[in-house]
């Protein structure tokens, strides 16, 4: 399996500040078809999950584009480009390149 | 609007077998690959498995933990997913959610409990 290893696992940040969390895969995300598969999804405190970005750096509808996704092959970044009070929560990396999907462990935003 | 609804989540014990529902509307279901993703409490999210749509075979994809005890299936003509979960552990407690793959959507759960 693909293992996702996000980075930090906790990220205290100061309202309006910049956040970024890396996640790696032990193998390329790069697909077959040439698309790279790889979606965070964010999950606030009490809530269902919520996907927020695909195939690197595209924002679902609604997402705020203080949202960013970048990355390729096995390393990838969310960025936040100033944090608000609505953004604490965990955030997953996902893989929807191999066979079985795999989650990275979570990053905890919180703020300070 | 899409909507995603699960049910059937209950306390079973272990070694017996649950089925659960995902239900979708405002889309038509039959075009769609349906996950099943669950998370035990306090813990992270974990991928379950998939059923592709019928244009796609309508075949299935599980994660190792629960391949050969789990099975998804789906109606497509009532628009329902189903995870039918046999020989149940205390290691699948967890909420199960559904999601659609494309567009990323996600019910809001259901609570499975496995214990004696």
């Amino acid at each position: 399996d693909v293992v996702m290893t996000q980075s930090p696992l906790s990220l205290p940040v100061t309202l309006g500040q910049p956040a970024s969390i890396s996640c790696r895969s032990s193998q390329s995300l790069v697909h077959s078809d040439g698309n790279t598969y790889l979606n965070w999804v964010q999950q606030r405190p009490g809530q269902s999950p919520r996907r927020l970005i695909y195939k690197v750096s595209n924002r679902d509808s609604g997402v705020p584009d203080r949202f960013s996704g970048t990355g390729s092959g096995t390393d990838f970044t969310l960025k936040i480009s100033r944090v608000e009070a609505e953004d604490v929560g965990v955030y997953y990396c996902l893989q929807g390149t191999h066979w079985p999907r795999t989650f990275g462990q979570g990053t905890k935003v919180e703020i300070k | 609007e899409v909507q995603l609804v699960e049910s059937g989540g209950d306390l079973v014990q272990p070694g017996r077998s649950l089925r659960l529902s995902c239900t979708g509307s405002g889309f038509t279901f039959g075009d769609y690959s349906m996950s099943w993703v669950r998370q035990a409490p306090g813990k992270g999210l974990e991928w379950v498995g998939l059923i592709r749509s019928r244009a796609y075979g309508g075949t299935t994809e599980y994660a190792a933990s629960v391949k050969g005890r789990f099975t998804i299936s789906r109606d497509d003509s009532r628009s329902i997913a189903y995870l039918q979960m046999n020989s149940l552990k205390t290691e699948d407690t967890a909420v199960y959610s559904c999601m659609r793959e494309s567009g990323g959507y996600w019910g809001q759960g259901t609570l499975v409990t496995v214990s004696s």
